[in-house]
C-alpha cells in the first residue's frame, strides 16, 4: 500500500476565508511534505516534516501554515490567500526525509485550490 | 539555473513501439533519480528509480538507464500502451544534507497513439 490520501479534492475559497487541506498516510512514513504545482510546471517543495517536526520551510508566505498533529496526519491551514495561490497542492510522504534508493517520495492525488 | 532538464516537452509514439524519455542533469552530487508519471488532475505516481551506483534498473515494461559520465538518464517504456499517455517527470535528489529535496525536470508529455 503506497497510498497518501488528501481531502478535499477541490476547494474554492475567497481571499478572506480560512480553510484547511488535510493529508493522511498509514505507511508508517516519518517524513511528510507539502508541494505546490501550477499548470505545466513541476511540483515545488513548500514544507518538510520529519518525525512530526517542521524541518524545512522553503520561504513560504505565512498565509500558509502547516501542522502535523501526529505521524499519520498533515494539515495545511490557509488564510488570506491571493488568487495567484490557486494551484494543485500535493501532499507526499517517505520513510524518512533522507531520500535514497528504496526510500521514495509517494504523492497524494492533490487538492485543487481556487482562490477567488 | 535548471539542474534537471527534460528538453523534449512532448513525444508521440505508436502503440506497441518503444517510448524513450530523456533527462539530463548538471549537479554531480545527485545520487538518486526517480521517474514520476502524472495524469491531468492527479498527483504524480512513482514509476521507477535508480541509484547512482547502478546503470540500469528494470521493472516490467519500464527500464531506466543512467549514464553518469554524460549526466544523462532515460526511461524506456516497451511496449507503449495508450494508458501510458501522461506527463513524465524526471527527479533527482542530492547525497547528504540536501537529500530531502527532489529537484524535478519540467516534464515530457507522452502521447501513445492507438
Amino acid at each position: 500500500d503506497t497510498e497518501v490520501t488528501q481531502t478535499p479534492k477541490h476547494l474554492v475559497m475567497g481571499m478572506t476565508n480560512k480553510k484547511s487541506l488535510k493529508c493522511e498516510q498509514h505507511m508508517g512514513h516519518r517524513a511528510m511534505y507539502w508541494y505546490k504545482q501550477k499548470a505545466k510546471k513541476p511540483p515545488e517543495l513548500m514544507f518538510v516534516y520529519s518525525y512530526e517536526k517542521l524541518s524545512i520551510n522553503e520561504s513560504v508566505p505565512s498565509r500558509f501554515s502547516p501542522e502535523c498533529p501526529n505521524s499519520s496526519l498533515l494539515n495545511l491551514h490557509l488564510h488570506a490567500l491571493q488568487p495567484e495561490d490557486s494551484a494543485l497542492y500535493l501532499c507526499a510522504s517517505s520513510q524518512t526525509d533522507r531520500l535514497s534508493s528504496g526510500n521514495t517520495i509517494y504523492f497524494g492525488e492533490g487538492s485543487w485550490l481556487t482562490v477567488v | 539555473d535548471q539542474q534537471v532538464k527534460q528538453n523534449s516537452p512532448s513525444l508521440s509514439v505508436q502503440e506497441g513501439r518503444i517510448s524513450i524519455l530523456n533527462c539530463d542533469y548538471t549537479n554531480s552530487m545527485f545520487d538518486y533519480f526517480l521517474w514520476y508519471k502524472k495524469y491531468p488532475a492527479e498527483g504524480p505516481t512513482f514509476l521507477i528509480s535508480i541509484s547512482s551506483i547502478k546503470d540500469k534498473n528494470e521493472d516490467g515494461r519500464f527500464t531506466v538507464f543512467l549514464n553518469k559520465s554524460a549526466k544523462h538518464l532515460s526511461l524506456h517504456i516497451v511496449p507503449s500502451q495508450p494508458g501510458d499517455s501522461a506527463v513524465y517527470f524526471c527527479a533527482a535528489s542530492l547525497r547528504g544534507a540536501g537529500s530531502y529535496q527532489l529537484t524535478f525536470g519540467k516534464g515530457t508529455k507522452l502521447s501513445v497513439i492507438p
